[in-house]
């Protein structure tokens, strides 16, 4: 079964554009999660999608949102982009079965890079 | 609010010595407990968990932790390092109801000398 894809992998944009990540869940996959990752503040959650809706957000700005499609794929946009937004993005999954808390698996993440 | 603290900032150990990498975590009820492992410029690899039952897990890789309530640990350990589980290792704790949303530690990187 294949992993949780990611892409781009790489990304260079420069202050105040917008940006939008893509997530592949696990096949069968129906919660997807999004972390930041950067030096300074680590590995800090920005929010979950299941079902096409936001269950979880963590505390970031509203320049962060996402969505996800009926496929549990999923996107993450940031706008209005700052020096501060450069790290590392990690996507993951979980199945969310009815039988209670699942194990969550990371993409490959995607490095933006904010010039 | 959960919170994870992972004390070693930095480990280095020799190859073929034992490991043992800190965890602590904060929360008021059973946590959902899981080791992450990083290599550079990767994403995260499971290396095991805990929800309930058998304090002692078994993972990957020869790793394995055990969940101490009294104490509020979760301690990874190795008996034998090899020189490739040098990456940055990280302790995460998910709340009950859905664990969906990790609260991670800061990570320890873990040096192996030949």
């Amino acid at each position: 079964k294949a992993g949780v894809t990611q892409t781009p992998r790489y990304l260079i944009k420069t202050r105040g554009q917008q940006v939008t990540l893509s997530c592949s869940p696990i096949s069968g996959h129906r919660s997807v999660s999004w972390y930041q990752q950067t030096p300074g503040q680590g590995l800090q959650f920005l929010f979950e999608y299941f079902s096409e809706t936001q269950r979880n957000k963590g505390n970031f700005p509203g320049r962060f949102s996402g969505r996800q499609f009926s496929n549990s794929r999923s996107e993450m946009n940031v706008s209005t982009l700052e020096l501060g937004d450069s790290a590392l993005y990690l996507c993951a999954s979980s199945l969310e079965s009815m039988r209670g808390a699942d194990t969550q698996y990371f993409g490959p993440g995607t490095r933006l890079t904010v010039l | 609010a959960q919170s994870v603290t992972q004390p070693d900032i930095h480990i280095t150990v020799s190859e073929g010595a034992s490991l043992e990498l800190r965890c602590n975590y904060s929360y008021g009820a059973t946590p959902y407990l899981f080791w992450y492992v990083q290599s550079p410029g990767q994403g995260l690899q499971l290396l095991l968990k805990y929800f309930s039952g058998d304090t002692l897990v078994q993972g990957i890789k020869g790793f394995e932790a055990e969940f101490k309530r009294s104490q509020s640990s979760f301690n990874l350990r190795k008996p034998s390092v090899h020189w490739s589980d040098a990456a940055e290792y990280f302790c995460a704790v998910g709340t009950t109801g859905t664990a969906s949303k990790l609260t991670f530690g800061t990570g320890t990187r873990l040096q192996v000398t030949l």
